[in-house]
């Protein structure tokens, strides 16, 4: 098992642009999250799934949208990148209520 | 909203000493979870507690849930330098949306030689 992959690894956008962060995992899990994570902020929750078509809003939604067609995969798009939009993201998925398997993250950078 | 408030934000040690992080929710969790990230990783799970004053023990780290089901703490018996990282508690608010795990910020721990 690959367990959660993430791409890109790193990126840098310009204010404005537009882009995905693809996240897939091949364990079967139903729920899937987006984080991101700033110096002194911990983890705060993008966006949720639990399960294939159900996606809901965490902490710090704005600026970002989620979907969910597959098990598999669970894509977080910027809209129109922003300096704040700076940051570490990670995926996770998990079974249930249970232990969260996280990807390696995404270093993103908006100039 | 829910909010889950860890301390310390930082702590340092020399390698040998105790070291002990909290975490406080406003409302009740059905469970918590502890993860370890080291620096320039991604989080780890460590343990999850379910039961109202459950302990549980992994080596020389000792979880606690409290019986409010509202705190926890993990314990670090003799650190070693293989224990630098961040610790953080996350928590699913009991009765709350199905996948909205709320993460404390974390403690930093480093350890001195």
């Amino acid at each position: 098992n690959a367990g959660v992959t993430q791409t890109p690894k790193f990126q840098v956008l310009k204010t404005g642009q537009s882009m995905t962060l693809q996240c897939a995992q091949d364990m079967n899990h139903e729920y899937m999250s987006w984080y991101r994570q700033d110096p002194g902020m911990g983890l705060r929750l993008i966006h949720y799934s639990v399960g294939a078509g159900i996606t809901d809003q965490g902490e710090v939604p704005n600026g970002y949208n989620v979907s969910r067609s597959t098990t598999e995969d669970f894509p977080l798009r910027l809209l129109s990148a922003a300096p704040s939009q700076t940051s570490v993201y990670f995926c996770a998925s998990s079974y249930g209520q249970g232990l969260q398997y996280f990807g390696p993250g995404t270093r993103l950078t908006v100039l | 909203g829910q909010q889950v408030m860890q301390i310390p934000q930082y702590q340092h040690v020399q390698e040998g000493e105790d070291f002990t992080t909290y975490c406080n929710s406003s409302t009740t969790l059905s469970n918590i979870q502890w993860y370890k990230q080291r620096p320039g990783g991604h989080p780890v799970f460590l343990i999850q507690l379910v039961k109202s004053g459950e302990v549980k023990k992994q080596k020389r780290l000792t979880f606690q849930f409290g019986e409010a089901k509202k705190n926890s703490s993990l314990h670090i018996t003799a650190t070693q330098t293989t224990d630098v990282g961040t610790y953080f508690c996350a928590g699913y608010n009991y009765g709350g949306s199905q996948g909205n795990l709320i993460f404390g910020k974390g403690t930093k721990l480093s350890v001195k030689p």
